[in-house]
């Protein structure tokens, strides 16, 4: 079973300009994630899917941050423009949607993007 | 602010030796899991322990949960250089959908 894919993996890009991340999730997983981990600390979560709606992007900046799910699979993530404090690991994650409507606990990540804002 | 702390934040012991990472929370649960990181890497899930649920274990790997202290353990036993890697706890709870809050994780180095 291939694994979520995201990238690019690495960017470096100055203050004020934009860029964006592309995730697949694991193909069935209707539920996708998108987190920022800065270093040293754990991810936290910015915006979550459930197939192409969104469920919680309480903690999206949204000022600068934008993401989409057109068709309910691959998802990308925008910023723009970007701050020096947006230098982060971005990881994408996904998991499955009972059909209860709630997802399942476990949830899969792909390797991130490393993001370095100069 | 996040959910769960770990402690220590770092950790270093000789190869063969058991590691013990803790995690403390604030609120109420359905369930906590465990991921680690390698460098460089995404995270990969280690074991879920449900609320109702005091100890659990897969492989090298023994988790346990106390609700009444809002804590719970992660023990390694016999660890390998292969097990260094930062280790997160985190706590799943419903809020209008299921949430994952991340602590900020305990870095563990295995020296050979």
């Amino acid at each position: 079973e291939a694994g979520v894919a995201q990238s690019p993996r690495y960017k470096i890009i100055e203050k004020r300009q934009s860029v964006a991340f592309w995730c697949n999730p694991i193909s069935g997983h209707a539920t996708l994630y998108w987190y920022q981990q800065i270093l040293g600390q754990g991810p936290k979560l910015l915006i979550q899917f459930q197939n192409n709606g969104v469920v919680d992007d309480s903690q999206l900046p949204k000022d600068r941050f934008s993401a989409e799910r057109l068709k309910g699979v691959d998802s990308t993530l925008k910023i723009q423009p970007a701050k020096l404090e947006d230098s982060a690991v971005y990881l994408c994650a996904s998991s499955v949607l009972m059909t209860s409507g709630t997802s399942t606990d476990t949830q899969y990540f792909g390797p991130g993007t490393r993001l370095t804002v100069l | 602010s996040q959910q769960g702390e770990e402690d220590p934040q770092a950790l270093s012991i000789q190869e063969g030796e058991n590691a013990t990472m803790n995690c403390s929370y604030k609120t109420s649960i359905n369930n906590l899991q465990w991921y680690r990181q390698n460098s460089g890497r995404g995270l990969v899930h280690l074991i879920l322990i449900r609320s109702n649920e005091r100890e659990k274990h897969s492989g090298r790997l023994r988790v346990t949960l106390d609700t009444s202290k809002k804590s719970s353990s992660l023990l390694i036993t016999a660890s390998r250089a292969a097990d260094t890697a930062s280790y997160f706890c985190a706590t799943g709870w419903m809020d209008s959908s299921y949430k994952l809050i991340f602590g900020s994780g305990t870095r563990l180095l295995v020296r050979p």
